[in-house]
């Protein structure tokens, strides 16, 4: 059964500085991983998605790497701001019916 | 973007009550939609997968007679908690996908609260 765990739990930064959030599952059988931003009491924002064949995705301050083999997938930001203050969710998806294994994500507060 | 639209953001029931929660793909059409529950500081948990104009697939430990979904066009699915209780109180979003594995996009989720 894929289990997927995101570490840390938390983290509060300063504005400005980079970051790195750590995704890790154990079964390395996967059709692709995607992280997703998630709001307080909203809907999940898509924000990069890997193929397994891929090993990184960028997007703007954004930068997420894939090692399948290894079951690790690490999302960087760079210059983080307080609008980057949200909890972030990794998921992978297992082929077949397109099911979503998700972590339980990691709260991140950027402090002006 | 692909745009899905769920409804009602929140949504206050009495014990005993059913509630309805739509989710409609809006700008291209949905052959799966996917029914996550979120419980506070929890991961998202798959509830059923449906295909339009199948029956839905349920999660082990999931009840379909509970939690009906209906997934009757390429547009629109819904589930509906029957007869909720408290503990149904949660967090339920669904996404909606085109197929091939490129990527899912959520709804805006329902904050569902039996008292």
């Amino acid at each position: 059964k894929q289990e997927v765990t995101q570490i840390p739990a938390a983290l509060s930064v300063p504005e400005g500085e980079n970051l790195v959030l750590n995704c890790s599952f154990t079964d390395s059988a996967i059709y692709n991983l995607q992280w997703f931003r998630q709001d307080p009491g909203k809907g999940l924002t898509s924000l990069l998605l890997i193929q397994s064949s891929q090993r990184e995705q960028t997007s703007g301050r954004l930068n997420a790497s894939l090692d399948k083999s290894s079951g690790r997938s690490t999302l960087y930001i760079a210059a983080s701001q307080p609008g980057d203050s949200a909890t972030y969710l990794c998921a992978v998806d297992q082929g077949g019916s397109e099911k979503l294994v998700f972590g339980k994500g990691t709260k991140l507060t950027v402090n002006p | 973007g692909a745009v899905v639209s769920q409804h009602p953001s929140r949504v206050i029931c009495k014990s005993g009550t059913s509630v309805k929660i739509e989710c409609r793909s809006l700008d291209f059409q949905a052959t799966t939609m996917f029914w996550y529950r979120q419980f506070p500081k929890q991961s998202l948990m798959l509830m059923a997968t449906s295909n339009e104009g199948s029956k839905a697939t349920y999660e082990q430990g999931v009840e379909k007679d509970k939690f009906l979904i209906n997934h009757a066009s390429l547009t629109l699915s819904t589930l509906t908690v029957t007869s909720a209780h408290p503990e149904d109180s949660s967090f339920y979003i669904c996404s909606a996908s085109s197929g091939g594995h490129y990527g899912y996009t959520f709804g805006s989720g329902t904050r569902l609260t039996v008292v």
